[in-house]
């Protein structure tokens, strides 16, 4: 498959751990956030979305949490799985992401233990 | 409901010539933007378009440049190509009025020799 990024940080988990991904953005003003799934050939998949005016956010088995003091994201994952194996992008925008564009953390390398 | 689809896959150019990329957005989505991956770099916005005009565009050369059509499907072009362009470019497309959750096609591989 593509690699999408050379020395990403690695999260090593065995299955059925839980998984927190951790994110620091940059822009105070950012105002609306996103966290991506890339497996290798292919595009970026949305996972979970948050607003800044909420600090907790819960889907399926996934949840974000903001914390706007430090300017910080994460992605917790409940009961990871074999196909959780992944990077895990977040991203940042403002105007509550009207503008069309995102800026992209680093990512981190997820890799899941059976 | 079909998804973003990005043509072509794969493309391998020479230094100093141009390459086209195509993107067709999820039905109904008004809005593509485009971003170059990079390992080095990571995703970098490049473009947003909306409505046929360019609403939003990052940091990049000139040698980068897109367009829209009507029916919402957009092309990217990248002019006197440099090694340094090798790259995955993705696009994306929203309902930009709904907010920036954005759906991602597979991408395209340029690889400049």
């Amino acid at each position: 498959g593509e690699s999408v990024g050379l020395h990403l940080p690695t999260l090593s988990v065995q299955e059925g751990d839980n998984s927190i991904i951790n994110c620091a953005y940059s822009n105070s003003a950012s105002d609306y956030f996103i966290w991506y799934k890339q497996e290798s050939g292919k595009g970026p998949q949305f996972i979970i979305d948050i607003r800044s005016n909420m600090d907790k956010r819960q889907g399926q088995r996934v949840t974000v949490l903001l914390n706007k003091t430090v300017k910080h994201l994460s992605l917790q994952i409940a009961a990871t799985q074999p196909g959780d194996s992944a990077v895990y992008f977040c991203a940042e925008s403002t105007y509550g992401g009207s503008q069309g564009n995102l800026i992209f953390g680093k990512g981190t390398k997820l890799s899941v233990k059976p | 409901k079909a998804g973003v689809t990005q043509t072509p896959r794969y493309l391998i150019k020479t230094r100093g010539q141009q390459v086209t990329l195509s993107c067709s957005p999820i039905s109904g989505h008004r809005s593509v933007s485009w971003y170059q991956q990079t390992p080095g770099q990571g995703l970098q916005f490049l473009f947003e378009y909306f409505s046929e005009t360019q609403r939003n565009k990052g940091n990049f050369p000139g040698r980068f440049s897109g367009r829209q059509f009507s029916n919402s499907r957009s092309e990217m072009n990248v002019s006197t190509l440099e090694l340094g362009d090798s790259a995955l470019y993705l696009c994306a497309s929203s309902f930009r009025d709904r907010g920036a959750e954005q759906y991602f096609g597979p991408g395209t591989r340029l690889t400049v020799t």
